[in-house]
């Protein structure tokens, strides 16, 4: 079973504009990741928040912690078209079951 | 640094036949996980090696399983496939535990047929 959910599941925004997804989770957690992956390849790690933080920047990327929500949302601002892909939401569940939400798939159009 | 790698990158099996993946973590990288992705399942957690021991275990049946080398290379095993078992198998391996910045493979896709 999928520990986080992403909403929306799909998304779609012209270059240049920002774009908002977000996720829930279930239990308890030490930290949340968001993880890009590009049409059927590997995952690669954006961002990691810990249950401590409530915001964390990196580049265009801005994401937010609401423990008390059990809710997490990632920001892309300016977005272009090499950030189509689809993003995902990553918990450790009981620390030790990483946990996956089915992803927010994100088009950018040039 | 070299990343993750994983062996093969494409495999087309039959029925009931058993199949072996492989991944090589990046360099001084003890914790190796394996994930199985389906359109329908999205990603799922099926164990996580640490120091050559499955520390743990997602919600698979005894048909998967996996090992770790002392070199923290890992490989995992899928006996009598089904066809349900076709995926892409995502490797990733990380410093200490399944909650740090884990790094991915490029994955082995697996068709069953």
């Amino acid at each position: 079973s999928q520990q986080g959910e992403e909403d929306p599941q799909a998304l779609s925004i012209q270059e240049g504009e920002n774009a908002t997804m977000n996720c829930s989770y279930k239990t308890s957690i030490n930290n949340l990741q968001w993880y890009r992956q590009n049409s059927g390849r590997g995952l690669v790690h954006l961002i990691l928040i810990r249950s401590n933080e409530r915001e964390k920047h990196s580049g265009r990327l801005r994401v937010t912690l609401d423990t008390s929500k059990k809710s997490s949302s990632l920001l892309i601002t300016a977005s272009r078209a090499a950030d189509t892909a689809s993003y995902f939401c990553a918990t450790a569940y009981n620390n030790n079951d990483m946990r996956f939400g089915a992803g927010t798939r994100l088009t950018v159009k040039p | 640094k070299a990343g993750v790698t994983q062996t093969p990158r494409y495999l087309i099996k039959t029925r009931g036949q058993q199949v072996t993946l492989s991944c090589s973590p990046i360099s001084g990288h003890r914790s190796v996980s394996w994930y199985q992705q389906t359109p329908g399942q999205g990603l799922q957690f099926l164990f996580e090696y640490f120091s050559e021991t499955q520390r743990n275990k997602g919600n698979f049946p005894g048909r998967f399983s996996g090992r770790q080398f002392s070199n923290s290379r890992s490989e995992m095993n899928v006996s009598t496939l089904e066809l349900g078992d076709s995926a892409l198998y995502l490797c990733a391996s990380s410093l200490a535990a399944v909650d740090y910045e884990q790094y991915f493979g490029p994955g082995t896709r697996l068709t069953v047929t």
